[in-house]
C-alpha cells in the first residue's frame, strides 16, 4: 500500500524566506505526486501536479516542486514566500491501485510572520 | 478544472439520528468517487471508494454500517452517517475522479462539517 510521509509538521518563517518542505512517498509502482494547500477556513486547492515528463514541476503562486524518483521525494519549493502563504500543505500520492485512490501526507501547517 | 459540489457545506444533528451529505460532480461524470474525514488539525483521512452501481470498499477500521456510501449515478454519491455522535462531528470530504488512465486527478468537493449535539 501506498504511503507519504511530510517531514516538517510546523513552520515559521519570516517574509521572503525561502521555503521546502519535504514529502517522500512509499510505492514501488508508477505514481501521480500532488502538493495541495488548505487557506484557514477554506477547502484544498491543488497547487501543483506531477504526471509525468519534466521532473521540475511549476504550479500557482509561485511554488514548485521536483520529483527525484531515486529518492522516492516530491519536496516543495518556494523563493520567497509571503504572508499570505500561510496555510496547510499537503502532499499526496495517488497510483494505478485500488482505484486511483490518493492518499495524503499528515500536512505541514506553515506560518509566515509579517 | 472540473467542479465537485457538497451538500450541505455545515450540519448540526442531535446524537442519535442520521445525517446525508451530498456529493455531486457537476460537469465531468465520475467513475469513481472517494470519501475523506478530516479532524481538527489533522490531514485527510480515506473513509472509502465509491464506484458508480457497486458496492463501496472501505479503508480499515472504518465502519461500513456507520457510514453508508451509495453511488446511485455517475454524478452523485451520498454518505450517511447513521446514528451520529458527538465522537463523529468532524469535516467530511468527497473527491471525484473520471476514467482509469495513468494521468488521473481527483477534484475535491468544499466539504461538509459535521456537528453532533
Amino acid at each position: 500500500a501506498q504511503s507519504v510521509s511530510q517531514h516538517n509538521h510546523h513552520v515559521i518563517l519570516s517574509e521572503a524566506a525561502s521555503l521546502e518542505l519535504g514529502c517522500n512517498y512509499s510505492y514501488g509502482g508508477t505514481v501521480n505526486l500532488f502538493w495541495y494547500v488548505q487557506y484557514p477556513g477554506q477547502h484544498l486547492q491543488l497547487l501543483l501536479k506531477y504526471f509525468s515528463g519534466d521532473p521540475l514541476v511549476k504550479g500557482i503562486k509561485g511554488f514548485e516542486a521536483e520529483f527525484i524518483k531515486s529518492k522516492f521525494s516530491f519536496n516543495l519549493r518556494k523563493p520567497s514566500v509571503q504572508w499570505s502563504d500561510t496555510a496547510e500543505y499537503f502532499c499526496a500520492v495517488n497510483a494505478n491501485t485500488g482505484g486511483f485512490k490518493t492518499i495524503f501526507g499528515a500536512g505541514t501547517r506553515l506560518f509566515v510572520k509579517a | 478544472g472540473a467542479v465537485v459540489s457538497q451538500h450541505p457545506s455545515r450540519v448540526i444533528c442531535k446524537s442519535g439520528t442520521s445525517v446525508k451529505i451530498e456529493c455531486r460532480s457537476l460537469d465531468f461524470q465520475a467513475t469513481t468517487m472517494f470519501w475523506y474525514r478530516q479532524f481538527p488539525k489533522q490531514s485527510l483521512m480515506l473513509m472509502a471508494t465509491s464506484n458508480e452501481g457497486s458496492k463501496a470498499t472501505y479503508e480499515q477500521g472504518v465502519e461500513k454500517d456507520k457510514f453508508l456510501i451509495n453511488h446511485a449515478s455517475l454524478t452523485l454519491s451520498t454518505l450517511t452517517v447513521t446514528s451520529a455522535h458527538p465522537e463523529d462531528s468532524s469535516f467530511y470530504i468527497c473527491s471525484a475522479i473520471w476514467g482509469n488512465s495513468r494521468n488521473t486527478e481527483a477534484f475535491f468537493g468544499q466539504g461538509t462539517r459535521l456537528t453532533v449535539v
